[in-house]
């Protein structure tokens, strides 16, 4: 079974709208971390947005939050005021347990922004 | 502070010749790893270190592939004898131990095997 599963494989959205992009997880695990990269055409990696299991409230960096539902096992990414910059690929990725440093990526969405 | 640093950033080569990537991990940061992307199997942990210590190179695909941190700012992936099945993006990543340990991702060597 997967771990991380992104539905979208592709989403169009207009410019200065928000967009909702999805990742559900399995774990049985009660401690774990979930992350948001994006990857741009330019090929890097970059870390936007963390939440762990135990966190009360919802993660947010700038434009980017994270609308964490942990009996639903979700957590959606969230950018407010889409810009054209925003288009990417974005993964969304879980690290199980303390102590344990791997990441499971999940397959990605390709965000277009159209002006 | 700069980043997670990759070289080469591209990286040619013929099927049979040997390949060394290189990089160097976010100073302090205690954790380093290895991965490959490809359009079949997205991205894929090869390797991860913990204070210069290989814990877990379960994702290495087979004996051609070694990786190796001789100290805590630098990290080899060698790839010998290289097949046109190696090429992808291969990145690095590095953390440091915590609540939190975000992985920063290098700006990734692209390969090429011919």
């Amino acid at each position: 079974a997967q771990k991380i599963t992104q539905t979208q494989p592709g989403m169009f959205v207009q410019e200065k709208e928000a967009v909702t992009l999805d990742c559900t997880y399995d774990t049985s695990d009660p401690s774990y971390g979930l992350f948001w990269y994006k990857q741009p055409s330019s090929g890097e990696m970059i870390f936007l947005i963390y939440q762990g299991s135990y966190d009360q409230q919802n993660a947010t960096e700038g434009r980017y939050s994270l609308n964490f539902q942990k009996a639903r096992k979700s957590a959606n990414l969230v950018i407010s005021a889409s810009q054209l910059g925003d288009s990417a690929m974005y993964f969304c990725a879980m690290r199980e347990s303390i102590g344990n440093e791997k990441l499971t990526f999940g397959t990605g969405t390709r965000l277009t922004i159209i002006p | 502070d700069a980043g997670v640093i990759q070289s080469p950033r591209h990286e040619v080569t013929e099927m049979g010749q040997e390949v060394t990537l290189r990089c160097k991990p976010i100073s302090g940061h205690d954790y380093l790893f290895w991965y490959r992307q490809t359009m079949m199997r997205g991205l894929e942990l090869l390797i991860y270190f913990n204070n210069n210590v290989p814990i877990d190179d379960s994702g290495m695909p087979e004996d051609r592939f070694s990786a190796k941190m001789p100290n805590a700012s630098f990290s080899t992936l060698k790839i010998q004898p290289s097949e046109p099945r190696d090429s992808a993006v291969y990145f690095c990543a590095s953390s440091l131990r915590g609540v939190q340990e975000t992985q920063y991702f290098g700006p990734g060597t692209r390969l090429l095997v011919l």
